[in-house]
């Protein structure tokens, strides 16, 4: 199965910061296709969690653009360019591109 | 718009079990596979599988082959997942979600499973 690291676990941001998130996979998330199935969700506190990013760098419909992801192969990064009080919560990778799926652990993001 | 709304919480004991449900609206149900992920109290997620809603074959990570069924009321654009023979570890919030081509667009507001003596 492939696993995907996220760090740092915990992330302790002021308002205005901007603060970047790493996902490691243990394999290459190049498909055959060309497709690289690397996403990123957030799910705040009590919800279900929600769609950011989907194919490394896509922002899903009605994501500010302070948002932004990059990355290949196996290494990947989601950046929040200004962080602002409603971008708490734990902040996923999710890989499509290898059955099983898999998720990363997840990094809290806490705001000082 | 689109949606995907989950039945209510359930509070089971060991041994018994339960069917929860996964009611899509705003589009065509049959055109978008749905899967299954499990959170357990405080951790992080982790995917149970998936169905075809257009033929019904379901497919199950490991961890999730049998005492976990997943399957489908096509004609009310539900997907449904039972649970038999409850175990404590059970005790998790199920979403289903849905997934175009590259990602889980949409997902479930999620249910509460309590297996609990």
């Amino acid at each position: 199965d492939v696993v995907l690291t996220q760090t740092p676990p915990t992330l302790l941001a002021t308002i205005g910061q901007s603060v970047s998130i790493s996902c490691r996979s243990s394999q290459s998330l190049l498909h055959s296709n060309g497709n690289t199935y690397l996403n990123w969700l957030l799910q705040r506190t009590g919800q279900s969690p929600q769609p950011l990013i989907y194919l490394v760098s896509k922002l899903e419909s009605g994501v500010p653009n302070r948002f932004s992801g990059s990355g290949s192969g196996t290494d990947f990064t989601l950046k929040i360019s200004g962080v602002e009080a409603e971008d708490l919560g734990v902040y996923y990778c999710m890989q499509f591109t290898h059955y099983p799926l898999t998720f990363g652990s997840g990094t809290k993001l806490e705001i000082k | 718009q689109i949606q995907l709304v989950q039945s209510g919480p359930e509070l089971k004991k060991p041994g018994e079990s339960v069917k929860i449900s996964c009611k899509a609206s705003g589009y065509t149900f049959t055109d978008y596979a749905m899967h299954w992920v499990k959170q357990a109290p405080g951790k992080g997620l982790k995917w149970m599988g998936w169905i075809n809603t257009y033929t019904g074959k379901p497919t199950y990570a490991d961890d999730f082959k049998g005492r976990f069924v997943f399957s489908l009321e096509a004609s009310a654009s539900t997907a449904n997942l039972q649970i038999s023979n409850l175990k404590n570890e059970d005790t998790a919030t199920y979403f289903c979600a849905r997934s175009s081509t590259v990602a889980f667009d949409y997902w479930g507001q999620g249910v509460m499973v309590t297996v609990s003596s």
